[in-house]
């Protein structure tokens, strides 16, 4: 069974430091997803990271993927109350042919103080 | 419209009675899954349809829950006999399908939250 593990669960940054996320799993998986979901609101795709070493980044997120180590990161840089939400790690283990059954991690709460 | 589109946003209900949520995809997103979001559970995989075909159901978690899609569009969960374990907050989501980047990346609607009492 997959098992996909986030680390923290909770963060609290001050505004202006960097913090890193992390998403482990236990599975064979190149096709990794990171999703924001904002209180009582929808998942927002922020990344799919799609083979190892893969790095995507957006403003003051950076997502990186090493799929030998089955490990997935989410950097912060510079963090802005904006970015207060919990984020979702999610990984695909159907190979991407034909449709993506996702099994998430359990999310992280980031607050994000003055 | 532009998003996934669930309705109701809130349903309560009494132990027991049926309930029934409904889900538009995003128009032209041939695939559609269901997940539910819970405290103690996290966010579950429920089912998924491709077109009006349900080829994997391995997340319903008992026979009281049924899933139907009509002309390729609108779903509906229906949860019958609900039972207090069934709160939740039931989010649908669509994409298109195949192979390719885009093509596998879901977008979630806000999600049906339903307290059974």
């Amino acid at each position: 069974e997959l098992k996909v593990e986030q680390n923290p669960l909770f963060l609290s940054m001050q505004e202006g430091k960097n913090y890193t996320i992390y998403c482990n799993y236990s599975t064979t998986s190149d096709r990794l997803y990171w999703y924001r979901q904002d209180p009582g609101k929808s998942l927002e795709s922020l990344f799919v990271l799609l083979s190892n070493g893969a790095v995507k980044q957006e403003g003051r997120l950076m997502a990186s993927l090493d799929t030998k180590a089955r490990l997935s990161t989410l950097h912060i840089t510079a963090a802005v109350h904006d970015l207060s939400a919990t984020y979702f790690c999610a990984v695909d283990i159907t190979g991407g042919t034909s449709y993506g059954k996702l099994t998430f991690g359990q999310g992280t709460i980031l607050t994000v103080h003055p | 419209g532009a998003g996934v589109s669930q309705s109701p946003s809130n349903k309560v209900t009494e132990k027991g009675k049926d309930v029934e949520l409904r889900c538009d995809p995003i128009s032209g997103h041939t695939a559609l899954y269901w997940y539910r979001q819970s405290l103690g559970q996290g966010l579950e995989f429920l089912i998924y349809f491709q077109g009006n075909s349900a080829p994997d159901k391995s997340g319903l978690p008992s026979d009281r829950f049924s899933a139907e899609r009509t002309g390729g569009s609108v779903s509906t969960l229906t949860i019958q006999r609900t039972q207090q374990e069934d709160s939740a907050v039931y989010l649908c989501a669509s994409s298109l399908s195949g192979t390719g980047i885009a093509k596998n990346i879901q977008y979630f609607g806000a999600g049906t939250r339903l307290s059974v009492l």
